[in-house]
């Protein structure tokens, strides 16, 4: 997967706790996404970042959920409070400007909330 | 609202044989058609690729045909393998300005030995 790496791989998480997923993309790529893929189902679009910059944020929920790519380290997806629902893989995805379309996806953090 | 339409949900197909995934869109703006596949546990990855400047994209085994005109693209898989047991996305987005994948629901294809 081109080297976009996101951990944790797994994260287990208590109903109202916080859940931090964490994604470094392919070395020398500015643009990150963040999708959501339910069980059984495609994935989801939620957030488009550039560095320190959030360009679309049309699928992101309204409460609980916020991202950031800072200008030095990994971009972060933050859920806050989770509930049952949250459970999903979360995947990371970067590009560069000079990729064109490319997008190239990590392996995925999966967030179990019991 | 499903951006981008797949079928089927799942296919199983002979080793040997020939697998046929279709997708169909609405959004005439976009201009980009990937196919993505995806093992158990993993990420997706980038299969093939095609923008509808063309009819057709063939790489190895995996050929994606493109009709503009009906909104329409398939993936077909030549010569299926067991090893081709996997997921298939496809997927559009629009070449300018936000590069988000819309993405069908996914084909678990099986192929039999």
């Amino acid at each position: 997967n081109a080297g976009v790496m996101q951990n944790p791989r797994h994260l287990v998480r208590r109903r109202g706790q916080e859940a931090r997923l964490r994604c470094s993309p392919v070395k020398g790529h500015s643009h990150v996404y963040w999708y959501r893929q339910l069980p059984e189902e495609g994935l989801k679009f939620m957030v488009y970042l550039q560095k320190e910059n959030i360009i679309d944020e049309s699928g992101m929920p309204k409460e609980r959920f916020s991202a950031e790519f800072p200008k030095e380290g990994p971009s972060i997806l933050r859920i806050q409070q989770v509930v049952r629902g949250d459970s999903a893989a979360y995947f990371c995805a970067s590009s560069s400007a000079n990729s064109g379309n490319t997008i190239y996806f990590g392996e995925g953090s999966w967030l179990t909330v019991v | 609202q499903q951006q981008v339409k797949q079928s089927p949900q799942s296919l199983i197909v002979q080793k040997g044989g020939i697998s046929i995934i279709n997708c169909a869109y609405e959004n005439t703006a976009f201009d980009y058609f990937p196919w993505y596949q995806q093992f158990p546990g993993k990420g997706p990855a980038l299969l093939i690729a095609i923008r509808p400047d063309v009819s057709e994209k063939k790489e190895g085994r995996f050929t994606i045909s493109f009709n503009k005109s009906a909104k329409q693209f398939s993936l077909h898989i030549m010569d299926s393998q067991p090893g081709d047991s996997a997921t298939y996305f496809c997927a559009a987005s629009v070449q300018t300005g936000a590069n988000n994948l819309f993405f069908g629901t996914g084909t678990r294809l099986t192929v039999i030995p």
